[in-house]
């Protein structure tokens, strides 16, 4: 299985900052994804990290709020721009396999409160 | 669209016992994967088991298994000789495996099932 590590591994932010969080994975990966869970909800997927193109944002998220860089098959990051506390969540990195239909897997998650 | 449904928001187990928890599907694909998650207070996500639309039988990882029934598309994990450690909250989750392109590999989850295990 991969091994993933997220950083920071938490954080307590001012609103109107931005926070950038890092995903590395130890072996290269087509598919890189990025969740949010709010408080007490489930998962969300805010995008696809696509390496050497564009991100694939799923609805209710935009570019300019949730920049992401995939420079290669094993790192990525998400930014989370001009911060209000409603992006108070955790955020999980994700990766999967085209060669196994099982391997899913997730990084141990950012937690981040903004005030 | 895909849909994954857990009505149970929270159950409870003395240690030692057997506990399952419900989880049904609706999809349209005729190929999928389902999966389920333990989530700690930590907030990691930790992979416990997974079962495939086409796999003849259920699939079982130690003290977890799954009581997959296609025709009910129901997915419950049963744990056995449950353990203090198990207390947690429990996720099931779908990925369609025939989608392609960008959406290959997205899951989508249920809302989750509060496990708290007595002494």
């Amino acid at each position: 299985s991969a091994v993933i590590s997220q950083k920071p591994s938490r954080d307590i932010c001012q609103r109107g900052t931005s926070l950038t969080i890092q995903c590395q994975v130890d072996s290269q990966v087509t598919m890189m994804f990025w969740y949010r869970q709010q408080p007490g909800q489930s998962l969300t997927l805010i995008a696809t990290a696509n390496q050497g193109s564009e991100a694939t944002y799923e609805s209710g998220f935009v570019i300019d709020k949730f920049p992401i860089s995939r420079p290669n098959l094993t790192f990525s990051t998400l930014t989370v721009s001009n911060m209000s506390p409603e992006d108070s969540s955790i955020y999980l990195c994700s990766v999967a396999s085209r060669l196994a239909d099982y391997e899913q897997y997730f990084g141990p998650g950012t937690r981040l409160t903004v005030t | 669209a895909q849909k994954i449904t857990q009505t149970q928001p929270g159950m409870f187990v003395q240690e030692k016992e057997a506990v399952t928890l419900d989880c049904t599907y609706d999809t349209s694909d005729p190929s999928y994967g389902l999966f389920w998650y333990k989530q700690p207070s930590s907030g990691e996500m930790i992979f416990l088991i997974y079962q495939g639309s086409y796999d003849q039988q259920n699939a079982t990882e130690g003290r977890y298994s799954l009581n997959f029934q296609k025709a009910r598309k129901s997915a419950n994990l049963v744990i056995s000789a449950s353990q203090l450690g198990d207390s947690a909250m429990y996720f099931c989750a779908m990925r369609e495996l025939n989608a392609g392109g960008t959406s290959y590999g997205k899951l989508t989850f249920g809302q989750g099932t509060i496990l708290t295990v007595h002494p």
